[in-house]
């Protein structure tokens, strides 16, 4: 069964650090380029970053309101991704999700992913003193 | 970066067709072919729906279709059903390696 689990949502006050672990099975993990999204409470989606597969040289990206302060890794052994989020901000809180980003070739360099799945069924992070 | 623009929420009866718009812009929609579509019911996880404007995965709907014009996008769900219902967004390459969601739209089935 392809699947992803995130793990590691909690209450936290603001400026603190918090990892999130994404826990994948079923599917080729070392192929994909694992994606973090978020979603405030009621709110919609935002995309948060992405790490590219270690073959396209697992090189990141992130959206501007994360940038410099979340960090995406990967351990293909162990088939996990990570979302390490510092100096975390009240506007952080949502349910943050994982999900795999399918590219093709060049398009993988160039960070065109075709599309994210799976997904996982998220992780809540509240940001709160 | 704006989100893609969508309608808050539609609504139809069972067995009719309906169509979701999400307006980008020259720098996501209108400049790749790489438009995607999520559904979400309550408390879910999103679900892809469509991806490279038109393409639908495997064990999705043939009701499902997407398409694309200018920096225009958009959803049609044709036959209508009741687990239709729920949160539906489109996602579109913005380019330098970032992505939009568009604002979302709760499609009710009354």
């Amino acid at each position: 069964e392809v699947q992803l689990v995130e793990s590691g949502g909690t209450l936290v006050k603001p400026g603190r650090s918090l990892r999130l672990s994404c826990t994948a099975s079923g599917f080729s993990f070392g192929d994909y380029a694992m994606t973090w999204f978020r979603q405030p409470p009621g709110k919609g989606l935002e995309w948060v970053g992405f790490m590219r597969s270690r073959g396209y040289g697992g090189t990141t990206e992130y959206a501007a309101s994360v940038k410099g302060r979340f960090v995406i890794s990967r351990d293909d052994s162990k088939n996990i991704a990570y979302l390490q989020m510092k100096n975390l901000k009240t506007e952080d809180t949502a349910t943050y999700y994982c999900a795999g980003g399918y590219c093709s070739g060049g398009s993988c360099y160039s960070g065109r992913l075709n599309w994210f799945d799976p997904w996982g069924q998220g992780t809540l992070v509240t940001v709160s003193s | 970066q704006s989100a893609l623009t969508q309608p808050a929420s539609m609504s139809g009866s069972p067995g009719q067709s309906i169509t979701i718009s999400c307006t980008g812009s020259s720098s996501d929609i209108g400049s790749y072919s790489l438009v995607s579509w999520y559904q979400q019911h309550p408390g879910k996880a999103p679900k892809l729906i469509i991806y490279e404007v038109t393409e639908r995965p495997s064990g999705i709907s043939n009701r499902f279709f997407g398409s694309k014009s200018g920096i225009w996008a958009s959803l049609t769900i044709s036959g209508l059903q009741a687990e239709d219902e729920a949160d539906y967004y489109c996602c579109s390459y913005a380019g330098s390696s970032t992505y939009v969601f568009g604002s979302g739209t709760k499609v009710t089935v009354l």
